[in-house]
């Protein structure tokens, strides 16, 4: 099946600094990639959409300066948490689509998730 | 106001029984609702979709229904195992988003 590795599994780090994020899908290529994130007991919510080669689109009230998203290939995607403040801390999820696949096109296939922790 | 709502409490279950999930929606008009798995400090795991047209969909020991005039689906796992025991999250299709519930846990007990 469609695999999705996302690194780092989790990360720690001091406020004000910034974290990168990568989402890969392994044996499928996906034109897109959908970033979300989710606190404890809580859905997933998502922060945007992300098209290899073009601008990602930013859910209403995710600030896309502070959530920087690039998508520069059919198999990676990466999410940039800038500046990061305690209020950052979450569990950050992507998904991709297998666009190209014989499958359902309608299946998301999550990656691991991020736990990202900014003290 | 739109919302997608699981029952927040934790379902328990005798191993054996029969586990039923509940998600209820109001204020929207999905073409397809999503079903998946979601194990602790990991990303959900597709497990089914059922369309808007289809009263039922099975596999294996999940069957999944869909009641439009009623707004809800039902996730059911036969012969429960405590492996089941997990988050299950519902996601229906709304504008070309997938918009998320969030999720029943359920412990499945020996």
């Amino acid at each position: 099946g469609a695999v999705v590795s996302q690194h780092p599994s989790w990360v720690i780090c001091k406020s004000g600094t910034s974290v990168k994020i990568e989402c890969r899908s392994l044996d499928f290529q996906a034109t897109t990639m959908f970033w979300y994130r989710q606190f404890p007991k809580q859905s997933l919510m998502l922060m945007a959409t992300s098209n290899e080669g073009s601008k990602a689109t930013y859910e209403q009230g995710v600030e896309k300066d502070k959530f920087l998203i690039n998508h520069a290939s059919l198999t990676l995607s990466t999410l940039t948490v800038t500046s990061a403040h305690p209020e950052d801390s979450s569990f950050y999820i992507c998904s991709a689509r297998d666009n190209f696949g014989t499958g359902n096109y309608n299946e998301q296939f999550f990656g691991p998730g991020t736990r990202l922790t900014v003290l | 106001s739109q919302k997608i709502e699981q029952n927040s409490e934790a379902l328990n279950i005798q191993e054996g029984k029969t586990a039923t999930l509940t998600c209820n929606y109001t204020n929207y008009s999905p073409a397809y609702l999503q079903w998946y798995r979601q194990d602790p400090g990991r990303g959900p795991v597709f497990l089914l979709l059922i369309r808007e047209n289809e009263k039922e969909k099975r596999k294996e020991r999940l069957k999944v229904t869909f009641d439009t005039t009623l707004k809800q689906s039902l996730f059911h796992i036969t012969a429960s195992q405590p492996a089941d025991s997990a988050t299950y999250l519902c996601a229906l299709r709304s504008n070309y988003q997938l918009i998320w519930g969030a999720g029943t846990k359920l412990i499945i007990k020996p």
